[in-house]
């Protein structure tokens, strides 16, 4: 298996526009986690799923946060209206039941 | 809530050096601890768990023991090599729901030849 896809991996854009991150997980995973990484916090989890519904979002930041999973290969996380404050990395990870969470190598948001 | 602490690094040793890294948390009943390592430019990985008291997590030469008396998941490896070098995360699951992770802010080691 190729492991958890996230894209891009890069991504810098200005204050105020939409930013899409993506996410691709572990074939037959059925938990899959949003964190985000910054110097300040450490790793913070945003939001999970389980079979492709939304379990726990109390760690994302404001409304300006949405996610979905639309089916069981493919997660989004979704800024709008992007701030200089979001920029951080963003990393995607499944898991299997209770077995150990994979992550994804992360998608560095740099806003300006 | 629940928290991790680990020591704040970074650490820097030569190679064959002994490693460790303390980690101690707080949290209500009997979570389960992991240790995750980041290397450059790379997502975390698993590198070894532990899901009840005195129970030892090893791999590649790493272990940690789960001590509830003090709360402790302390990382060793008896002799680091230069790829080691990287970011190590502590962590802890609640008990009764593997899925939430809550991290510790991670220690850099570096291994020089």
């Amino acid at each position: 298996d190729a492991g958890v896809i996230q894209s891009p991996r890069h991504e810098v854009t200005e204050m105020g526009q939409e930013v899409t991150l993506r996410c691709k997980p572990i074939s037959g995973h059925d938990y899959l986690f949003w964190y985000r990484q910054t110097m300040m916090r450490g790793l913070e989890l945003l939001i999970y799923f389980n079979n492709n519904v939304p379990i726990d979002d109390s760690g994302m930041p404001e409304d300006r946060f949405s996610a979905k999973m639309p089916n069981a290969s493919f997660s989004t996380l979704k800024i709008q209206p992007s701030e200089p404050r979001d920029s951080a990395v963003y990393f995607c990870a499944s898991s299997l039941g209770s077995l150990a969470a994979f992550f994804g190598q992360g998608t560095r948001l740099t806003v300006v | 809530g629940d928290s991790v602490t680990q020591m704040e690094g970074p650490v820097t040793l030569s190679e064959e050096a002994f490693l460790t890294i303390n980690c101690t948390y707080t949290a209500t009943g009997y979570p389960s601890l992991f240790w995750y390592v980041q290397y450059p430019g790379e997502g975390l990985q698993l590198l070894l768990k532990a899901t009840k008291a005195d129970d030892k997590g090893s791999n590649k030469g790493f272990e940690a023991t789960y001590r509830k008396e003090t709360t402790s998941f302390h990382l060793e490896k008896g002799s680091v090599q230069v790829s080691d070098s990287a970011v190590y995360f502590c962590a802890l699951s609640p008990w009764g729901s593997n899925y939430k992770l809550t991290f510790g802010k991670g220690t850099l080691l570096t291994v020089n030849p």
